[in-house]
Order: structure tokens, then C-alpha cells, then sequence
């Protein structure tokens, strides 16, 4: 069974800075999707950002990237300038075949 | 709104009640999953359909859940004799072809099991 791994509970980073978000996973398979949903105080989850598993650039959007290191199967989310509206819960996710897995999550915090 | 919609929001029942709920995924969308989510989990699979078609289900989802998709639109969750583990919040899901797409959630039910 895929696993996913956030080994961070919580972080908290200065409004302005980078932070980055870690994320494992385990899997035999070589064509997946991975994910990072957000999910604010009021619990609707949101796309942050994916990834194709046969990709290997990273994917961006604005200020959100991912490194993607496919041997090492590892998915980490870097923000950029962070922004108080960042503060929420990050959930990585693992997707085969419309099976979607998710990590216990990191709670990030946003210090003004 | 044309988002994924479930209802009810909040729902408190006593030990042993039966409960449903339901979800409305976005109109397009042939999919949808149900997940349930503890405080300070991530959310976890529960089941999945593919329009009408009920494909895969958790081993999470005892003999006392059932879900349906009658018409291939909405679904339905029901909780049969519910046990105070019950308790947690149920997220509803639902993206289109091709696979591997993006999950769009709805904001939730969260059931309380007194």
C-alpha cells in the first residue's frame, strides 16, 4: 500500500521568508501524481499545486515550487515570501489511478 | 456556487442513530471520493465512484457505512448504528477524466456522535 510521509507537524515561518514543507512517500509504481493541498481554518481543501511523476522539471505556480526527487521519493513544497493568508494545514497527497493518499499533514503558521 | 456542496454541515446524533449525508460534486465531474478526516489526520479514503459505479472501497468502511451514487450525480453516506468513533469530519470529493486529475473537496460534514 502507497504511504505518505510528512515528517514535519508543524512549522512556522516569518511573513516574507521561504519555508519549505517535506514530504515522502512510498510507492513501486513510476507513473503517479503527487499533490500539496492546502487547507485553511475553514476546512476546504484547495490545490496548491501537482506534479507528474514522468515529469522531471519541477512544478511552480507563483510563489509556490516543489522538488521533486523521483529516486529518493521525496515531494517537498517551498513558499516564497510568505503571506499571512499561507497559514493553514499542508497536506501531501499520492495518486494512482484515482487512488488518492494523503499525509497526516503539516500545520504552517505565519508569524507577521 | 458551482463548487462540490454537502449537507448537512454539522451533524449531531446520539450513539446508535443512523445518519445520512450528502454530497453534490461539481456537474461535469464523473468522480467522486468520500474521505474522513480526525482532527490533526489527514483526510482517508474511504470510497470512490466512478459515475454511478461504486469501485473501490476502504476497509475502513465497515458493514455499518454504505454509500450510493444513484444517478451518477450526487452520493450519499450512510452511517448505520453510529459509534462515538464516528465522529470526525466527512469530505467529499470529485474531479473528471483524464485519471490523476485534481480532487476539488467540499467544505465537509462534521458529524459528532454523543
Amino acid at each position: 500500500a502507497q504511504t505518505v510521509t510528512q515528517s514535519q507537524p508543524e512549522m512556522s515561518v516569518q511573513e516574507a521568508e521561504t519555508v519549505t514543507l517535506s514530504c515522502t512517500y512510498d510507492t513501486s509504481e513510476s507513473d503517479y501524481y503527487l499533490f500539496w493541498y492546502k487547507q485553511p481554518p475553514s476546512r476546504q481543501m484547495i490545490l496548491v499545486i501537482r506534479q507528474e511523476a514522468y515529469k522531471q522539471q519541477n512544478a511552480t505556480e507563483n510563489r509556490f515550487s516543489v522538488n521533486f526527487q523521483k529516486a529518493a521519493k521525496s515531494f517537498s513544497l517551498k513558499i516564497s515570501d510568505s503571506q499571512l493568508g499561507d497559514a493553514a494545514m499542508y497536506f501531501c497527497a499520492y495518486c494512482l489511478d484515482n487512488d488518492m493518499r494523503f499525509g497526516a499533514g503539516t500545520r504552517l503558521t505565519v508569524k507577521p | 456556487d458551482t463548487g462540490v456542496s454537502q449537507n448537512p454541515r454539522h451533524k449531531i446524533t446520539k450513539r446508535g442513530q443512523n445518519v445520512t449525508f450528502r454530497c453534490d460534486p461539481i456537474s461535469e465531474h464523473n468522480r467522486l471520493y468520500w474521505y474522513r478526516q480526525t482532527l490533526g489526520q489527514g483526510p482517508e479514503f474511504l470510497t470512490y465512484f466512478q459515475n454511478e459505479a461504486q469501485l473501490e472501497k476502504s476497509r475502513l468502511l465497515s458493514d455499518r457505512f454504505s454509500a450510493e451514487r444513484p444517478k451518477g450525480s450526487f452520493s450519499t453516506l450512510e452511517i448505520q448504528r453510529t459509534e462515538q468513533g464516528d465522529s470526525a469530519m466527512y469530505l467529499c470529493a470529485s474531479s473528471r477524466n483524464p485519471k490523476n486529475t485534481e480532487a476539488f473537496f467540499g467544505q465537509g460534514t462534521r458529524l459528532t456522535v454523543v
